[in-house]
Formats: C-alpha cells, structure tokens, sequence
C-alpha cells in the first residue's frame, strides 16, 4: 500500500480559529486525495476530495493540494467544538485507498 | 439513499470460533470494499469487488479470512479460526464504478476474547 504520512497530533485549537492538518504520499502517481472525519467509536465520513492542484473550498473546509510536493492539507475555518474528530486522509491506490493514521483535533470552547 | 449498511455492529466470540459479517453498499453501487481498522490506526484495505468478481485481496489477508459477493449486491466476510488479533473494527464502504469516493458503513466492531 502507499504511504501516506499526517501530522501528528492531537491538535488543539479554541473555537473560531483555523485548524490545520498536513498529509504527505509517497506515490508521485496519486491522483485523488480525501479528507474523512471520523468521531470516536464511529466510522469515516467523507468530508472533501480534491483532484486538481490547489484549493477546493465546501463551507468551513478547504482541501489545498500540491502534487509537486506531494502534499494535501486541510484548513478547518471557524472551528466549532463538534469539529473535534480524527481527520484521515486518503490517497487512491488504483481504486482502493490507503489512509494515514489519522490528526485527533480538539476545540475548546 | 438508505447508506452503507453493516450487520452485526458488535460481535463477541471466542477464540477459535468463526463469524461472518454482511455489509450492504448504497443502492447503484458497484464497488465494495473492506477494511479493518485497529486502533489508532487509519483502516486498511483487505480486499474489493467490482459486482461480483472480487478484483483484489490484500497480501495481509490470510487464508482464514475469505469474502464473497454472489449476486453483486450484498458481500459476506468470514474469519475462521479467531485469533485475538482480529479484533479489530470491519469497514465496508462502496462507490460508483469510475468514482473514487467510497462511502462507509458504520461497521463491525469485533472482539476476541
């Protein structure tokens, strides 16, 4: 499987701030990238994809993407408390997807 | 749209003993995968179907371990033997044939006792 590499956490930030994750790949070859939010004892959720190199915004989230130096983050605009989750990121291997082991993000009200 | 849907969420066994877990993709969906994710950890791919045919096991999967999607609707996975290590909690997630997006269930948590 590729490699997949996050920030390690956890990270915490009071609420109203930006989080921010980082995830690195191995496989110059990717080419979609994903963001899964998961809360304790739940399973993923899949919160944004990117494709294109740049930036993807969806409401507080934005995916940036840099395929030159195989780097995927994920700015999380005016956290709120139930914003507290795992953040996995995702990598397609061929159809499947190889995950990192996951940013825990805390915000404290 | 109902989601992915997983069934047992929580089995109990005993070592040695073997379970089988279903999962059923989103409707229109082709693509099923499994995963299993320990914790801490982010979940790791075991192995896919496209409709029936399943296209890819993964090297971790030993032989106690076996999946099946006889219609190209529901799939079963199967662990034989129980062994302490696998407890652990079984994803499936499934996605539209040419999309990349996979969907998860709320899976499976297995405990081995």
């Amino acid at each position: 499987q590729k490699e997949v590499e996050q920030n390690s956490g956890p990270l915490s930030v009071p609420e109203g701030a930006i989080a921010s994750l980082n995830c690195t790949y191995s496989d110059r070859g990717s080419q979609s990238f994903f963001w899964y939010r998961q809360y304790s004892g739940k399973s993923p959720e899949l919160i944004m994809f990117i494709y294109s190199n740049g930036d993807k915004e969806d409401g507080r989230f934005t995916a940036q993407l840099n395929k030159a130096s195989q780097y995927v983050s994920l700015l999380i605009r005016d956290s709120q408390p139930s914003d507290s989750a795992t953040y996995l990121c995702a990598v397609n291997d061929d159809y499947k997807l190889s995950f990192g082991a996951g940013t825990t993000v805390t915000v404290r009200a | 749209d109902t989601g992915v849907s997983q069934d047992p969420r929580h089995k109990i066994t005993k070592r040695g003993q073997n379970v089988t877990f279903r999962c059923d993709p989103i409707s229109e969906h082709n693509r099923l995968y499994w995963y299993r994710q320990t914790l801490g950890q982010g979940p790791e791919f075991l192995t896919y179907f496209q409709n029936e045919a399943q296209l890819e096991k993964s090297r971790l999967l030993s032989d106690r371990f076996s999946a099946e999607r006889p219609k190209g609707s529901f799939s079963t996975l199967e662990i034989q033997r129980t062994e302490q290590g696998d407890s652990a909690m079984y994803l499936c997630a499934s996605s539209l044939q040419g999309d990349y997006e996979q969907y998860f269930g709320p899976g499976t948590r297995l405990t081995v006792t």
